[in-house]
């Protein structure tokens, strides 16, 4: 089966600070990861993902994370932490991408930005 | 304007009652998927659906019911015999084997 254990329910970084969000997954087979931002009250958008080729994927908004097979990690990073980034994250795992695709989340990490 | 609607956004239900959420989307999306969200639990699958007229069981989906009798729509019954429904219920849509987008979400309270 597989799982999502996202670090930390509550992460703050000052503004212009790098974020990092940390992602651990595991999967039997090989792994479709996501990343998904939600703001209160709204559905998610989804931020980026990875499914096969380069491990180091980008998306929107600054975004970027890299996929880790060794340490089994998808860590989502920005540079400098904007104001509007404070949302919640939920990465997000599945095995696969042909048919209804059923993903597993994290239980969510939740970014504050101090000015 | 393509997208996912869901209403409405807020419900206040009895126990006892069956509620019905409604799911729409016009992206000619062929799957559709029922989560439900809890404070600090992430999302958890209800129900998902690849065709019309079928649809497969998620993770948690004792106590809910849906239909999938036209492509855009895919409403959830919450039933009675789900113990505690309080919660952020939000559908989304996708091409097969594709991202999937999110409605804005309905939050159900049992008074």
């Amino acid at each position: 089966a597989q799982s999502v254990t996202q670090l930390g329910s509550h992460v703050s970084v000052s503004e212009g600070a790098l974020v990092l969000l940390r992602c651990n997954y595991s999967s039997s087979v090989p792994p479709y990861l996501f990343w998904y931002v939600q703001y209160p009250n709204q559905g998610l958008q989804l931020l980026l993902k990875y499914t096969t080729g380069a491990t180091l994927v980008k998306g929107i908004n600054g975004f970027e994370a890299e996929f880790k097979k060794s340490e089994t990690s998808f860590h989502l990073t920005k540079p400098s932490a904007h104001m509007s980034d404070a949302a919640e994250y939920f990465c997000a795992v599945s095995d696969q991408l042909f048919g209804a695709q059923k993903l597993v989340f994290g239980q969510g990490t939740r970014l504050t930005i101090n000015p | 304007d393509g997208g996912i609607t869901q209403s409405p956004k807020y419900l206040f239900r009895k126990e006892g009652q069956n509620v019905t959420l409604s799911c729409e989307q016009n992206l000619n999306h062929d799957a559709m998927y029922w989560y439900r969200q809890d404070p600090g639990q992430g999302l958890r699958l209800i129900y998902y659906s690849q065709i019309v007229n079928d649809f497969q069981k998620g993770d948690i989906a004792e106590g809910y019911s849906v239909s999938r009798e036209k492509k855009e729509s895919f409403p959830l019954t919450v039933t009675s015999a789900q113990k505690n429904p309080t919660a952020f219920y939000l559908c989304a849509s996708s091409l097969r084997g594709d991202t999937q987008y999110f409605g804005p979400g309905t939050r159900l309270t049992v008074l």
